[in-house]
This record gives C-alpha cells, sequence and structure tokens, in this order.
C-alpha cells in the first residue's frame, strides 16, 4: 500500500538554526516525490520535487531535499529558519503521470522560537 | 497567471443542513481535484475530474456529497446533509493535464465548521 509517514507531528526550532523534516514512504512504483508547505488560513504551496536525476533536489525560501532510495525517505532541510517558516509542512508521494491520487503525510507542524 | 480560486473561504452551519462550495482552477488546467483536510492531517482526495469527467470518486461518501464540472471550467462541491465529522478545510486543486507533470497548483480551501 502507498504511504507516507512524517514522523514529528510538530517541531520547534530557533530563528537561525538548521531544519531537518523527516518523510518516509512506501510505494509500489517509482516515486515521485513532493513537499508541500501550509501557512495558516492557506493553502497547499508547492516547496519543491523530485522526479530523478540528481537526488539533491533545490526548492524554493531556501529549502531542499534529499532522496535516498535505500531509506525510502525524502527529507526537508534548510540551514537557516526564518521566523516566517513556520507553517505545516507535507510530505507526498505520487505516480509520474496518469490519475493515480498522491498520497500525503499528516503533516509536521513547525514553530520557529526567536 | 491567476491562482485557484475557492468561495467561500469560511462556512458554519449547523447538522443535516446543505453547503455548497465553488471553485475556479487555473485557465486551461484541464485536471481538477477536492480534497478534504480534517485538522491534524493530511489532505485526502475525494474527487478527481479530467475536463467535465470523473476521474476517480473512490473516496466520496456519494450518500452525502456530490460535486460537478459541467463545463469543464469551474466546480461545485455540495454536502446535504451535513454531519459533524464533515467539519474541515475543503481544498481544490488543478493541475495543466492528466499526462503532464504531476504539479497540483492548490486554492486556499473552504473552512468548514459543522455545529
Amino acid at each position: 500500500a502507498q504511504s507516507v509517514t512524517q514522523p514529528d507531528i510538530h517541531i520547534t526550532v530557533s530563528e537561525g538554526a538548521s531544519l531537518e523534516l523527516r518523510c518516509n514512504y512506501s510505494y509500489g512504483a517509482t516515486p515521485y516525490l513532493f513537499w508541500y508547505v501550509q501557512s495558516p488560513g492557506q493553502g497547499l504551496q508547492l516547496l519543491l520535487k523530485y522526479f530523478s536525476g540528481d537526488t539533491l533536489v533545490q526548492g524554493i525560501k531556501g529549502f531542499e531535499a534529499e532522496f535516498k532510495r535505500s531509506q525510502s525517505s525524502f527529507n526537508l532541510r534548510k540551514p537557516s529558519v526564518h521566523w516566517s517558516d513556520a507553517a505545516e509542512y507535507f510530505c507526498a508521494v505520487g505516480p509520474a503521470s496518469g490519475n493515480t491520487p498522491l498520497v500525503f503525510g499528516k503533516g509536521t507542524r513547525l514553530s520557529v522560537i526567536a | 497567471e491567476a491562482g485557484v480560486a475557492q468561495s467561500p473561504r469560511y462556512k458554519i452551519i449547523e447538522k443535516r443542513q446543505s453547503v455548497a462550495f465553488w471553485c475556479n482552477p487555473i485557465s486551461g488546467h484541464a485536471t481538477l481535484y477536492w480534497y478534504q483536510q480534517i485538522l491534524g492531517q493530511g489532505p485526502k482526495l475525494l474527487i478527481q475530474f479530467q475536463n467535465n469527467g470523473v476521474v476517480d470518486d473512490s473516496q466520496l461518501p456519494k450518500d452525502r456529497f456530490s460535486a460537478e464540472r459541467l463545463k469543464g471550467v469551474d466546480s461545485t462541491l455540495k454536502i446535504q446533509p451535513a454531519k459533524l465529522e464533515d467539519s474541515a478545510v475543503y481544498l481544490c486543486a488543478s493541475r495543466p493535464s492528466i499526462n503532464g507533470a504531476y504539479e497540483q497548483y492548490f486554492g486556499p480551501g473552504t473552512r468548514l465548521t459543522v455545529t
């Protein structure tokens, strides 16, 4: 069965500190992976995606993620967190094309303290 | 380029009442999705349209939920009658085509509270 696990429900980091949000997936075919961010009262915004090639992908707002096939992971990282990064982060897995729906994790809520 | 539009942004109704949500996808996007996002969870697909046809409605509670996309552009999701457990954010998303890149673009959502 297809599934996404985000082990951390809530993470608090200090502004300027580094960040890593974990994502593990289970998918029958070659996975295409996504990270979305959701600010309070907003829809989901795509941060980055991995389809193929270089396993380290760069996204918007200074985020990056690394695909590790052997660990079935796609962790999101940022070297220095800003207060505006406080939001909910969702990892998702899906197919390259076709109509199989994306499967989302339950999300990790990020709080940033001064 | 305008994003995905949804209305209303917020709605409060009593159980057993009906409610409708509207979505206008990005111009030219053939594929449209409705998701339900319950507090503390990720979005769950309710229904997927390709143009004006339904591709996947396997997770839509058809006894109370209905959706249409008559002209292949905007879409309406209806709940009748609503239950307390329908309290959630309803997200609409669109994608250029079912055979293209998989990026989905999300609207701001409609937050429904059923009392």
